[in-house]
């Protein structure tokens, strides 16, 4: 298994609170990138990383900011939770950025806001 | 955006048949296509990344093919067993690539294998 931690596994939140969720990988991958997955719908790029420091948006940025200061680790902030935000969360990282580049997922981060 | 679809949605088969399910993509353009599997709990699992019209890969009782001209892949699974009850995930990327930035997943295929 590719060494992918994200933590919390599992948090249920108030609307209205930050919340932060961090991906911690040991391969010293440059890529790394946060999803959402919700029923009826594939996974959904929020956003990604493609150094320290450097990140950009994906398909469902709205609502989140990330935070890359470090290789190893990847930090996704929801600022003001909201019910739409209730969704599990995957980590990704890979080594390259080329389309054929196998991806890593890490275990997932249950989320509810309520 | 792009549509990408996976057929069916969910799968019901007995322990020993053989089964196979479908991803279909936009036949331009085409770079790259992922499948992945996930079971619940778990990371998802990456199975096959495939890049040429008529690419078929094997891992163990596991397939798969693609057709890029008409814009599909197949996954085929021989002699189910039960720990292959999970959804399967398909990925395409387009044009130039980009990496899993560029990715537009499927909504997968939920897979159950009965004993």
């Amino acid at each position: 298994d590719a060494g992918i931690t994200q933590s919390p596994r599992h948090k249920v939140t108030e609307t209205g609170t930050p919340v932060t969720l961090r991906c911690h990988q040991t391969e010293n991958h440059r890529y790394m990138y946060w999803y959402r997955q919700d029923p009826g719908h594939g996974l959904r790029l929020i956003h990604y990383s493609y150094g320290v420091k450097d990140t950009d948006k994906g398909e469902v940025s709205d609502g989140y900011s990330v935070s890359r200061s470090k290789t190893e680790d990847f930090l996704l902030t929801l600022e003001s939770a909201t019910s739409s935000q209730t969704s599990v969360y995957f980590c990704a990282i890979s080594e390259s950025r080329q389309g054929s580049a196998t991806i890593y997922f890490g275990e997932g981060s249950w989320l509810t806001v309520v | 955006i792009l549509n990408v679809e996976q057929s069916p949605q969910s799968l019901h088969v007995q322990e020993g048949d053989s089964t196979n399910f479908t991803c279909s993509f936009p036949s331009s353009n085409f770079y790259a296509l992922h499948w992945y599997r996930w079971e619940t709990a778990k990371s998802p699992e990456a199975l096959f990344v495939m890049t040429l019209n008529g690419d078929e890969k094997k891992k163990g009782r596991i397939s798969a093919t693609l057709n890029t001209k008409e814009g599909y892949s197949y996954l085929y699974i021989k002699g189910s067993q039960p720990e292959d009850s999970a959804t399967y995930l398909c990925a395409f990327i387009s044009g130039s690539g980009g990496g899993a930035d560029g990715l537009t997943f499927g909504k997968g295929t939920h897979l159950i294998i009965q004993p």
